[in-house]
């Protein structure tokens, strides 16, 4: 079956502006993650979503970060104001649910450019 | 916070020759996932193994979580291995979140 779909691949933009990055998890999924990798930071941990609970947001790195996630599927990583230390590959993941503990799936990435 | 540490951070391999990555962690873990990124950037799951021993193809992992370790072992390597390894935990109370490690570059030559 189809895995987790991001868009866009890449994206530049300029310092100050803000960025909508989307994340289309697999079919079934209930639970959705966001994590970006970057040179200096490795793989980090943003956002995740589980089904109707309030999603945990320990790992936002600022109030200029925010997501969401509308019903249940498709999800939204804004970034307000970009700073150029946002540059980064943003990555999206999802799994059948969050607890027990299932198998995270990733998508492709989106790399962002903030010049 | 917890510490995910892999080793070797590098490794260059002959096609043909095995070899073995390791990740240790510094607490409790209640999942455990080992990754290879492609040169394309794309994260493939090779190993979802919280304990005990898996084995897929040319790789097998094994986890003793009550010594806070995981081997990934490649024999017989090919060029199509090339790529960075990383080993994520799911720390025990933390929620479903991944830590990753600092990965393993491999670069297998011919």
């Amino acid at each position: 079956g189809a895995g987790v779909s991001q868009s866009p691949s890449n994206k530049v933009t300029e310092k100050g502006k803000d960025v909508e990055l989307r994340c289309d998890p697999i079919s079934g999924h209930t639970a959705l993650y966001w994590y970006r990798q970057s040179l200096g930071q490795g793989l980090e941990f943003l956002i995740y979503f589980q089904g109707n609970s309030a999603p945990d947001k320990s790992g936002l790195p600022s109030d200029r970060f925010s997501a969401e996630r509308t019903g249940g599927s498709v999800s939204t990583l804004t970034i307000q104001r970009t700073q150029q230390e946002d540059s980064a590959v943003y990555l999206c993941a999802s799994s059948r649910e969050s607890t027990p503990y299932y198998e995270q799936y990733f998508g492709p990435g989106t790399r962002l450019t903030v010049t | 916070g917890i510490q995910v540490e892999q080793s070797p951070p590098d490794l260059i391999l002959q096609e043909g020759a095995n070899s073995t990555l390791r990740c240790n962690f510094s607490d409790s873990v209640n999942n455990l996932q080992w990754f290879h990124q492609n040169p394309w950037g794309q994260l493939i799951n090779l190993f979802y193994i919280p304990s005990g021993t898996k084995q897929n193809g040319r790789l097998s992992a094994t986890t003793v979580a009550t010594e806070r370790y995981s081997l990934l072992y490649i024999s017989s390597s090919q060029t199509t291995d090339s790529g960075v390894y990383f080993c994520a935990v799911v720390i025990t109370g933390g929620g479903n979140k991944l830590t990753f490690g600092t990965g393993t570059q491999l670069k297998v030559e011919l």
